[in-house]
């Protein structure tokens, strides 16, 4: 049972137009939420959280919005460079567990 | 770079066989985590180890064991190894208990 959801395996975004990444979960007790972005031959890189008291969550060109009632998380990228082309994962936890779950990703390729 | 080290970077062994791969955390951190992450499939949270001790156990087959020793470095041990074992581990830290974790270049295992 995956109960974290990456539904959209790849995605393509033109170069300075936004990206967004979506993320579906399931369990509703999960309250902390991350993103991260993985590049080929290479570990994750931790990007952006975001806890469930909040509904967005901004870091520069990043921002994560959460959306508790439909249990779904979106990273918003703006504008896409492409640099950004990576893998694309979002991970969820129950505060006090320390356990990650982890989707399969999304693969975002920003072209130039 | 994160900070985090893994070694072997690859390694290549035989059904039955067992290994151990090893995790340096990034300075000062605390906790340590380990994934798995199987072809198509997300990271998988095997377990976490905090200042020594063990804090969270994810889906971690009882062929596999961990350890923190009081350097902060991991191992984490592989027994019995099957085809299916095989698989990049991923190795991460993070200065407490929970937050954003910086991942390691990962081990590829490969079991013939």
């Amino acid at each position: 049972d995956q109960q974290v959801k990456q539904n959209s395996p790849s995605l393509s975004v033109q170069e300075g137009r936004i990206s967004i990444l979506n993320c579906d979960y399931t369990n509703s007790m999960f309250d902390y939420f991350l993103w991260y972005k993985k590049y080929p031959a290479e570990g994750p890189t931790f990007l952006i959280s975001i806890s469930s008291i909040k509904d967005k969550n901004e870091d520069g060109r990043f921002t994560v919005f959460l959306n508790k009632s439909a249990k779904h998380l979106s990273l918003h990228i703006v504008p896409s460079q492409p640099g950004d082309s990576a893998v694309y994962f979002c991970a969820a936890s129950i505060s006090g567990t320390y356990k990650y779950i982890f989707g399969t990703g999304t693969r975002l390729k920003v072209l130039a | 770079d994160s900070g985090v080290t893994q070694t072997p970077k690859h390694l290549i062994t035989a059904t039955g066989q067992r290994v151990t791969l090893r995790c340096s955390p990034r300075s000062g951190d605390l906790s340590v985590y380990w994934y798995q992450q199987s072809l198509d499939q997300g990271l998988q949270f095997l377990i976490q180890y905090y200042n020594g001790e063990e804090r969270a156990k994810g889906n971690i087959l009882e062929r596999f064991s961990a350890q923190q020793f009081p350097d902060l470095h991991s191992e984490l041990n592989l027994s019995s190894l099957e085809l299916g074992d095989s698989a990049l581990y991923f190795c991460a830290s993070s200065p407490g208990l929970a937050g954003g974790q910086f991942f390691g270049p990962g081990t590829r295992l490969t079991v013939l």
